[in-house]
């Protein structure tokens, strides 16, 4: 089945430092990725959609320039945190869809959990 | 936009007993249901999903149920086992959109 990979799956990093996570569909073409996040405790929030050779599509109350997302490739998005700051600390996982599973088929990454210091 | 509501919040059975949880979505034009299973610090699992042209979906101990006059689907579990306990999602999907709304979530405790 569709295997989508993400790295790294735990990250601290000090306040006013720059954070990378990368999203990887191993064995599926992904057009299309997404990026949640989530509190503890919480459900997944949308925070944006990845579009390979475009620009993402973020959701409302989603800060673009905190958050940057790059999908360069059809394997690869990367969201990048800005500046991050204590509040940022959550977990960040990214899904994909396989385009050949008809019944859709949406694959979740492991995740990141990111801690800002 | 979409907005999905998921109830209860926490839900405690006994190993055996059945276990339903339930969920609301706004836009009518949604079509595509999923469920997923999510325990600590992991990824979610897809465990069963619905289209909107489907009224009930059943694997095993597992089934769904879709109303689509009243904007409303279940999770049904029967014969609940302890590893059955985790914190269960619901999810719509907006019709012309690819993206998933997610439900607040569902934390089922299954005691032996």
């Amino acid at each position: 089945g569709a295997v989508v990979s993400q790295h790294p799956s735990r990250v601290i990093c000090k306040s006013g430092t720059s954070v990378k996570i990368e999203c990887r569909s191993l064995d599926f073409q992904a057009t299309t990725m997404f990026w949640y996040r989530q509190f503890p405790k919480k459900s997944l929030m949308l925070m944006a959609t990845s579009n390979e050779g475009s620009k993402a599509t973020y959701e409302q109350g989603v800060e673009k320039d905190k958050f940057l997302i790059n999908h360069a490739s059809l394997t690869l998005s990367t969201l990048t945190v800005t500046s991050a700051h204590p509040e940022d600390s959550s977990f960040y996982i990214c899904s994909a869809r396989d385009p050949r599973n008809t019944d859709y088929g949406y694959t979740f990454g492991s995740g990141t959990r990111l801690t800002v210091v | 936009g979409e907005n999905v509501e998921q109830h209860p919040s926490t839900l405690s059975v006994q190993e055996g007993d059945s276990a339903v949880i339930k969920c609301t979505y706004s836009d009518s034009a949604s079509n595509y249901f999923p469920w997923y299973k999510q325990e600590l610090g992991k990824r979610p699992q897809l465990i069963i999903d619905i289209r909107s042209n489907v009224g009930e979906k059943k694997d095993q101990r597992i089934a769904v149920t879709l109303n689509k006059t009243a904007k409303h689907f279940s999770l049904h579990i029967t014969e609940t086992q302890p590893e059955d306990s985790a914190v269960y999602f619901c999810a719509a999907s907006p019709s012309g959109f690819q993206k998933l709304v997610f439900g607040t979530g569902t934390r089922l405790l299954v005691s032996p």
